[in-house]
């Protein structure tokens, strides 16, 4: 069992609609969670940093940690063209989880 | 204008041929990584540094080499590169470990 995971899509969405990706994870020692958004041909860049449970809100993005599940999502509300991308989970922590562990990735697609 | 530069962008070269991709950094960061992407596998880190002349392996360490002489240069050294080394590399800094990675433009390195 992979150590975190990702469903890898694609997700076709039309504009407007509120996207909801996921990660989950085995490992309790996780304690930072990061979303990436990586473009075609780009670095993955971070766009949310949680650190622990409960939820973290910025503009169109809210990220959410729920560690009694192992389960974190990221929703994007009004969802745009501009948001087509591949959107990558990242955690880390502390003893076992010191490593800094991506999931695959779930590419997005927003149509007009 | 903080970034994370790598070089070169694009790379195709034969099996054997030594070769390195230069990665710098701005920013004053102590920690700095490469890492692969590989499709279906997502990000896994090759090396690490969390400081100068402090290297350590990642995930997928063997074929590759690495060193650590100034805080803003991290280059990744292939030094008998083969097939099954074609991937997309990126090279990755932060202030720590366990906080927000910037990352590179990425390199696209070919073996045939």
């Amino acid at each position: 069992q992979k150590e975190v995971e990702q469903d890898p899509g694609p997700l076709s969405v039309p504009e407007g609609a509120i996207v909801s990706l996921n990660c989950t994870y085995s490992n309790s020692a996780f304690q930072y969670f990061m979303w990436y958004r990586q473009y075609s041909r780009k670095g993955p860049e971070l766009l949310m940093y949680t650190y622990s449970s409960g939820n973290k809100e910025d503009g169109r993005f809210t990220a959410q940690v729920d560690k009694s599940s192992k389960y974190i999502s990221l929703f994007i509300r009004d969802s745009q063209p501009s948001d087509s991308a591949t959107y990558l989970c990242a955690l880390t922590g502390t003893g076992t989880a010191s490593k800094l562990t991506f999931g695959t990735g779930t590419r997005l697609q927003v149509t007009l | 204008e903080a970034q994370v530069t790598q070089n070169p962008r694009y790379l195709i070269t034969v099996t054997g041929k030594k070769l390195t991709v230069t990665c710098s950094q701005n920013m004053n960061h102590e920690y700095m990584s490469w890492y692969r992407q590989d499709p279906g596998l997502g990000l896994r880190q090759i090396y690490y540094s969390m400081n100068v002349e402090v290297t350590d392996k990642g995930d997928v360490p063997e074929g590759y080499k690495v060193s650590r002489k100034e805080k803003r240069n991290f280059p990744l050294i292939l030094e008998s590169p083969s097939p099954n080394q074609t991937s997309l590399y990126f090279c990755a800094s932060s202030l720590l470990r366990e906080r927000e990675q910037y990352f590179g433009p990425g390199t696209r390195l070919t073996v045939t």
